[in-house]
Order: C-alpha cells, then structure tokens, then sequence
C-alpha cells in the first residue's frame, strides 16, 4: 500500500519569505502523480501543483515550485514571495497513474500548517 | 469555472439516525468519489465510482455506507444508522474521463453525530 508522510505538522514563515514544505512517500509503481492540496479555515480542498513522476522537469505554478526527488521518494513544496493568503493547511497526496482503471483514489499526508506572520 | 457542489454544509443528527450527502459533481466528469476528514486527521478515501458502481472501497465503508447516483447529476453518500465516530468533513470529489484528470473537491458537508 501506498503511504505519504509529511513530518512538519507546523510550520511558519515571514511575508515575503521563502517556505518549504516536506513530503515523502511510499510505494512500488514507478508511475504516478504526487499533489498538493491546499486546505485554508473554509476547509475547501484547492489543487496547487501537481507532478507527473515520468516528467523530471520539476512544477511550476506561478509562486509555488516542487522539488521531485523520484529516487528518494521525495516531493517537496516551495511557496515564494509568502503571501497571508497562503496561511492553510497544506497536504500532499498520491495517486496512481493506472491508464485504463476506474479508480484514482487520493492518498494524502497528515497535513503541515502554514501560518504566515506580517 | 465549473465546480463541485455539496449539500448541506452542515448536518446535525441523532446518534442513530440515517442522513444523505448530496454532491453535484461537475457535469462531464465521469469518476466520483467521498473522502472523509475526522477534525484535526487527514483527509481518508472512502469510495470511488464509476460507470454507475463502487469501484473501490476503503475499510471505512462498511455496510452503513452505500453510495448512488440516483439522476445522472446527484451523488450521494447514505449512512444509515450513524455513530458518533462517523462525525466528521464529507468532501465529494470528481474527475473526468482518463487517468491525467485532477480530481476537484467540493465545499464538504460537516457532519455532527450527537
């Protein structure tokens, strides 16, 4: 079964500064997706990024990037330019690639909240 | 921009009871899901569906949970006789037709089981 940790339950940043956030996971495929979700107090589950692991070129959406690490398991976040808006739960997700299936059930992480200070 | 919708936001019931979640997925999307976020947890697949049957089930979803897409729009997740650990966020999400599709996530329905 396929497993994803994020080990920071906690994490804060300045406005204006650079945050990471950690995830690693777990499993045997050597194709799936790897996913950020935001989850701000609405608690409304928001896409950030996604990453494709036959891609090596890592994400890219506007201020947020990842670091893939395939052979680490290993899929960071990077926010930039930290915004008060980005102040929300982050979760990392897996997901299998499975072309032809009819299931492509999530896998999330425990979560790392992100607090952004002025 | 098209998005998932969920009914209600908020429930309130009896221990024991019987309560539908709705969820209107987005209208060409073709796989549904529920996923479930007990306060202060991570976020837990329950079931998948597709082509008008479960596809999947976690070992959360047991025989009070059933799922049905009664009207080609709704989907709707039923437990019948609720426990007060079923309380919890009920998030509905939907992706369409391939394995590429991001699967968008609705509002959720905060269920409180009393």
């Amino acid at each position: 079964a396929q497993t994803v940790t994020q080990s920071q339950p906690e994490m804060s940043v300045q406005e204006a500064e650079t945050v990471t956030l950690s995830c690693t996971y777990d499993t045997s495929e050597s194709d799936y997706y790897l996913f950020w979700y935001k989850q701000p107090p609405s608690r409304q589950m928001i896409l950030v990024i996604r990453q494709e692991a036959y891609k090596q070129q890592n994400a890219t959406e506007n201020r947020f990037s990842v670091n893939f690490q395939k052979a680490a398991k290993s899929f960071s976040l990077k926010i930039s330019d930290s915004q008060l808006g980005d102040a929300a739960m982050y979760f990392c997700a897996y997901r299998r690639l499975e072309s032809g299936g009819s299931n492509y059930k999530l896998t999330f992480g425990k979560g790392t909240l992100l607090t952004v200070n002025p | 921009e098209p998005e998932v919708t969920q009914t209600p936001s908020h429930q309130v019931t009896q221990m024991g009871q019987e309560v539908i979640l709705r969820c209107v997925p987005i209208s060409n999307h073709l796989y549904f899901y529920w996923y479930r976020q007990i306060l202060g947890q991570k976020v837990e697949f329950l079931v998948s569906f597709y082509n008008n049957e479960i596809s999947e089930k976690s070992e959360i979803f047991d025989d009070q949970f059933s799922v049905e897409r009664p009207d080609g729009s709704n989907f709707t997740l039923k437990i019948r006789s609720t426990k007060l650990e079923d309380s919890a966020m009920y998030f509905c999400a939907s992706s369409g037709q391939g394995y590429s599709y991001e699967q968008y996530f609705g509002p959720g329905t905060r269920l409180t089981v009393t």
